[in-house]
């Protein structure tokens, strides 16, 4: 089983809709939770940090952690095209970070 | 801050030769971290650093890879003897480690052709 997984996709939403992701994760000391955002040919940039179960919201995005559940999940809002990238989910413990296989999301105007 | 900065952005080798990546972190960050990104395998984590101390080095292929991190400014990560497999583009992050919740930043990216 791979330590954290997530849907290939590809998702596709149309423009103004909601994209949700998911990942979850097997290892139950992981401590933190990152999503990161990784348009084609550009390196994962940080998206949102969540460290503590139920939700966090910065602006349009929203994460959401059940460490019981062991899964993370990220909601996108009003999605835009620009929004359409490839998300990684990565998870920390035991003092590394390891990702997912990352869910490419294409938002079609 | 001019962030994670990596050299060369790009390398086309041929099969045989010697790759050296060279990776600046951000200044003050503690941690440093090596990761290959390919399509059939996704982003792994090759080795990461911490106070320029070797950590876990468990994702390094084999002995044909190697990682240093001379001082809290620098590290290289050379493959020797390249194979075609080594193919990827192979990033660089950098991390201050407190709590365990740090962020890591990531540099652009080396891209490394093998022939």
């Amino acid at each position: 089983q791979k330590e954290v997984e997530q849907n290939s996709g590809p998702l596709s939403v149309p423009e103004g809709a909601i994209a949700s992701l998911n990942c979850t994760y097997s290892d139950r000391v992981s401590q933190s939770f990152f999503w990161y955002r990784q348009y084609s040919g550009k390196s994962p940039e940080l998206i949102m940090s969540i460290y503590s179960n139920g939700d966090k919201e910065d602006g349009r995005f929203t994460a959401q952690l059940n460490k019981a559940s062991q899964y993370v999940s990220l909601l996108i809002r009003d999605s835009q095209p620009s929004d359409s990238a490839t998300y990684l989910c990565a998870v920390t413990g035991n003092n590394d970070m390891r990702f997912g296989a990352g869910t490419r999301l294409t938002v079609k105007p | 801050d001019a962030g994670v900065i990596q050299s060369p952005r790009h390398e086309v080798t041929e099969m045989g030769q010697e790759v050296t990546l060279r990776c600046k972190p951000i200044s003050g960050h503690n941690s440093l971290f090596w990761y290959r990104q390919t399509m059939m395998r996704g982003l792994e984590l090759l080795i990461y650093f911490n106070n320029n101390v070797p950590i876990d080095d468990s994702g390094m292929p084999e002995d044909r890879f190697s990682a240093k991190m001379p001082n809290a400014s620098f590290s290289t990560l050379k493959i020797q003897p390249s194979e075609p497999r080594d193919s990827a583009v192979y990033f660089c992050a950098s991390s201050l480690q407190t709590s365990g919740r740090e962020t890591q930043y990531f540099g652009p990216g080396t891209r490394l052709l093998v022939l």
